[in-house]
């Protein structure tokens, strides 16, 4: 079983609509959260951290459930420059050291005019 | 500021060649890492370098791989004896230490093994 898992899609969604991307992990002792994007051809960016309390940046809603070892996305409003693959991330600390992302494979976004 | 900066680019190689590629992290930052991307896979951890600490090389794939980093700065993934299978995305990311900050990755290097 893969570390983190996310379903691959693709999500082909109209403009202006809301997507939700899921994703699960597998070690509870993951500790950092963080969902990245991936433009075609490009290198992942941050888009947003995850806190157990959840968060908000504009558009962008991110939800963690500990219990469940759950990660969600939730895009509002979708818009045609949010086509991109979106990773679920998460690190694990080995006492105070490697800090190393372990990447889902990646939920491909497509938005339609 | 700069950001991450990898070369070459691209790299086309035959089976059996060594490879070098180079990785130049944003000033200041301490923590550095190597990943790859292959074709339909995510992204795999494969080094990382914290300040004068020994690296953690758990991730490499074989010994056939080896990672410096000079004077806490650059750092030189080398792929000695290529082989087909280790055709991929090789991507270099940097950070300030801790696990809450973000790394910024370069745009990679392409490396094709013929």
């Amino acid at each position: 079983r893969k570390e983190v898992e996310q379903d691959p899609g693709p999500f082909n969604v109209p403009e202006g609509a809301t997507v939700a991307f899921n994703c699960t992990y597998s070690n509870s002792a993951s500790q950092s959260f963080f969902w990245y994007r991936q433009d075609c051809r490009k290198e992942p960016k941050l888009l947003m951290s995850v806190y157990s309390s959840g968060n908000e940046d504009g558009r962008f809603t991110a939800q963690l459930n500990r219990a469940s070892q759950y990660i969600s996305l939730l895009i509002r409003d979708s818009k045609l420059s949010d086509s991109a693959t979106y990773l679920c991330v998460v690190t694990k600390n080995y006492g105070g050291a490697t800090n190393k992302l372990i990447f889902g494979t990646g939920t491909l976004l497509a938005v339609q005019p | 500021g700069a950001g991450v900066s990898q070369s070459p680019s691209n790299k086309v190689t035959e089976k059996g060649k060594d490879v070098e590629l180079r990785c130049d992290p944003i000033s200041g930052h301490t923590a550095l890492y190597w990943y790859r991307q292959s074709l339909g896979q995510g992204l795999e951890f494969l080094i990382y370098f914290q300040g004068n600490s020994a690296p953690d090389k758990s991730g490499l794939p074989s010994d056939r791989f080896s990672a410096e980093r000079t004077g806490g700065s650059v750092s030189t993934l080398t792929i000695q004896r290529t082989q087909q299978e280790d055709s991929a995305v090789y991507l270099c990311a940097s950070s300030w230490p801790g696990q809450y900050n973000e790394q910024f990755f370069g745009p990679g290097t392409r490396l094709t093994v013929l």
